[in-house]
């Protein structure tokens, strides 16, 4: 167990929808970094906040946007859901330039 | 920005022998170098991990090994066990710049008891 906690394990939703995904970091961890993972692919990285604030973006889609609260949990919102945004979605924490610890992962199912 | 190459892409062993996982990086600057394992359904696991001031680290039958002159890393995995099954990524960072991780595609490690 790696101290990272995420939910939910498993959502189901139809095209165009909306969902959220929900991360909280190990504690004491400032870092907090969001991970799409489609059917055997690897580990792409869609953003990163610090204490709060948005620290680097990677391969992250306009109809995705994150934010990080005062008590460091994340929330991932995914909009008007397609087809190819099924996928494992991975948060993953770290003390500041430390390594990152991941979550057990979202798995989401967009029919 | 870096690019991370891993191979191979399937690795398949008997019990007991050695695996090796080879991964190169293009950013000179890149200093930590960190492996997970990842088990069908669950999150990536850190297993072990290299910094560039350092040519070799091992944990048990877990080894990695670094060459910042050729800008590669390997993942040794000796006396295999049918529970190391699982795939692999390597990784690539420069810390203390906002600990970006730039992940290799996976290795996908089979071993046959």
């Amino acid at each position: 167990d790696s101290g990272v906690t995420q939910t939910p394990k498993h959502l189901i939703t139809a095209t165009g929808q909306r969902v959220t995904l929900r991360c909280s970091p190990r504690s004491g961890d400032l870092s907090v970094y969001w991970y799409q993972q489609s059917l055997d692919q690897g580990l792409q990285f869609l953003i990163q906040y610090y204490n709060g604030e948005e620290r680097a973006k990677g391969n992250i889609l306009e109809r995705f946007s994150a934010q990080q609260f005062p008590d460091l949990h994340s929330e991932l919102n995914l909009s008007s859901l397609e087809l190819g945004d099924s996928a494992l979605y991975f948060c993953a924490s770290s003390v500041p330039f430390e390594t990152q610890y991941f979550g057990p992962g979202t798995r989401l199912l967009v029919l | 920005g870096e690019n991370v190459e891993q191979h191979p892409s399937t690795l398949s062993v008997q019990e007991g022998d050695s695996a090796v996982i080879k991964c190169t990086y293009s950013d000179s600057a890149s200093n930590y170098f960190p492996w997970y394992k990842q088990e069908l359904g669950k999150g990536p696991q850190l297993i072990i991990d290299i910094r560039s001031n350092v040519g070799e680290k091992k944990d048990q039958r877990i080894a990695v090994t670094l060459n910042k002159t050729a800008k590669h890393f390997s993942l040794h995995i000796t006396e295999t066990q049918p529970e190391d099954s699982a795939v692999y990524f390597c990784a690539a960072s420069i810390v203390n710049t906002g600990n970006q991780f730039y992940f290799g595609t996976g290795t996908s490690l089979t071993v046959i008891p």
